[in-house]
């Protein structure tokens, strides 16, 4: 079956812009985490949706928003563009109805901000 | 969040074994124990998990400690493909659903 399917791959944005970032979970997974991946900061967790519900959040400020459509497909978005948001942005989709559930990770997508 | 601790790099030759040991002394009773590797510029990919028994797929086993303080992951015949940082990570139900505390994971390095 397909996996996790995260759009676009690469882009490159300017300070003070926004971006949005695509995540299309594994068929039948409800739930859709986000992460953040620096060479300094490691992999950080952002929020995590099930059903259409924000979850739970991690230690980012409010630039950093998300939302989930019925069809479980996820969007995160960053408005005003720092440089220290480059970095790779990773979504896992689950079933997310018991912590014992597998995680499975997209490929990422590389912001640039310069 | 339950913390793990990891050694910061493993070496292992082509075809033996590896023991990739995992500490989690603060583990609580529902806490599943999960591994992950990443290779650069890749996502994580799942290796294995569990909650008390030993693990076994087709990547890897895993040995949980009877008391769960830690874990290890095992490889059977390391490969060259098996090069990655490998990633052990708590998870927890309630409030924490799809979330994972990364920590800096262990470097592997395999050498022919």
């Amino acid at each position: 079956k397909a996996g996790v399917t995260q759009t676009p791959r690469y882009l490159i944005k300017t300070r003070g812009q926004q971006v949005t970032l695509s995540c299309s979970p594994i068929s039948g997974h409800r739930s859709v985490s986000w992460y953040q991946q620096t060479p300094g900061q490691g992999l950080q967790f952002l929020f995590e949706y099930f059903s259409e519900t924000q979850r739970n959040k991690g230690n980012f400020p409010g630039r950093f928003s998300g939302r989930q459509f019925s069809n479980s497909r996820s969007e995160m978005n960053v408005s005003t563009l720092e440089l220290g948001d480059s970095a790779l942005y990773l979504c896992a989709s689950s079933r997310g109805d018991n912590s014992g559930n597998t995680i499975y990770f997209g490929e990422g997508s590389w912001l640039t901000v310069v | 969040d339950a913390k793990t601790t990891q050694p910061n790099s493993m070496e292992s030759n082509e075809e033996e074994p590896v023991h990739l040991p995992c500490n989690h002394s603060t583990i609580s009773g529902t806490d599943y124990i999960h591994w992950y590797r990443q290779l650069p510029s890749q996502g994580p990919e799942y290796v294995i998990h569990g909650l008390t028994s030993n693990v076994n797929n087709r990547m890897a086993s895993l040995a949980i400690a009877e008391d769960r303080k830690s874990s290890t992951l095992i490889l059977h015949r390391a490969t060259l493909r098996d090069a990655a940082v490998y990633y052990c990570i708590l998870s927890a139900g309630g409030t924490s659903y799809g979330k994972l505390t990364f920590g800096q994971g262990t470097i592997l390095t395999v050498h022919p």
